[in-house]
């Protein structure tokens, strides 16, 4: 059981846009930033958003990031084919005094 | 430009101790600027925060893990370790080490690869 919840699955076609949600808790969203990760199949996470809407160097600007109260998400625009894989948020979280993170989300380009 | 790379025996037995280290290369453990990090991935679930150490030794734990976890640095190879106690079945997984901000926020921007370790007998 995952401390930052995610829908399991989403999906999109290529060229579409589609939204990832990212939900927690007044210990973890409201008062921290969130972070958004990358998953392709059999490699290690990569971050993709930091400090709520940052990107980091060499991530498209087709990924953005935002963050309401206990809520985040992670927009994808112009959808590729190279854009499925897992997606997490992560947040720090006051009360287990860590980071957490959220299940993961699934993207299928169709 | 920064690498990691994870080692350590694929296979331990149940109750037996899981021994992992993380091989940095193109940076120096002893950088104020970041904390070194063990985070792990059971097949098919989400990510699991295991705990830090910065580059004067401070370590911090996820709570749920505290009493099994001991992170060590190793200045003179430039490696840091994870030592995972009596561990059972519920412990296998992919292990990644990565490099996170000093702030101790979850921005982990450089990864190794990951390596799996299987708990069975």
């Amino acid at each position: 059981q995952s401390v930052l919840t995610q829908p399991p699955s989403a999906s999109g076609t290529p060229g579409q846009g589609v939204t990832i949600s990212c939900s927690g808790s007044g210990s973890s969203i409201r008062s921290n930033y969130v972070y958004w990760y990358q998953q392709l199949p059999g490699t290690a996470p990569r971050l993709l958003i930091y400090r709520n809407n940052q990107r980091p160097s060499g991530v498209p600007g087709r990924f953005s990031g935002s963050k309401s109260g206990t809520e985040a998400s992670l927009a994808i625009s112009g959808l590729r084919s190279d854009d499925e894989a897992v997606y997490f948020c992560a947040s720090w979280d006051d009360r287990l005094s860590g980071p957490v993170f959220g299940g993961g989300t699934n993207l299928t380009v169709l | 430009q920064v690498q990691l790379q994870e080692s350590g025996p694929g296979l331990v037995q149940p109750s037996q101790t899981l021994s992992l280290m993380c091989t940095v290369s193109g940076a120096s453990i002893t950088s104020d600027n970041y904390h070194w990090t063990w985070i792990r991935q059971p097949a098919g679930k989400g990510l699991e925060w295991i705990g830090r150490i910065s580059s004067s030794g401070s370590t911090s734990y996820n709570l749920s893990l505290k009493s099994r976890v001991i992170m060590t640095l190793d200045t003179s190879k430039n490696q840091f370790s994870l030592r995972l106690t009596s561990v059972t079945a519920t412990d296998t997984a992919v292990y990644y080490c990565a490099r996170g901000d000093y702030g101790g926020n979850p921005f982990f921007d450089i990864w190794g690869p990951g390596t799996l370790v299987t708990v069975f007998s």
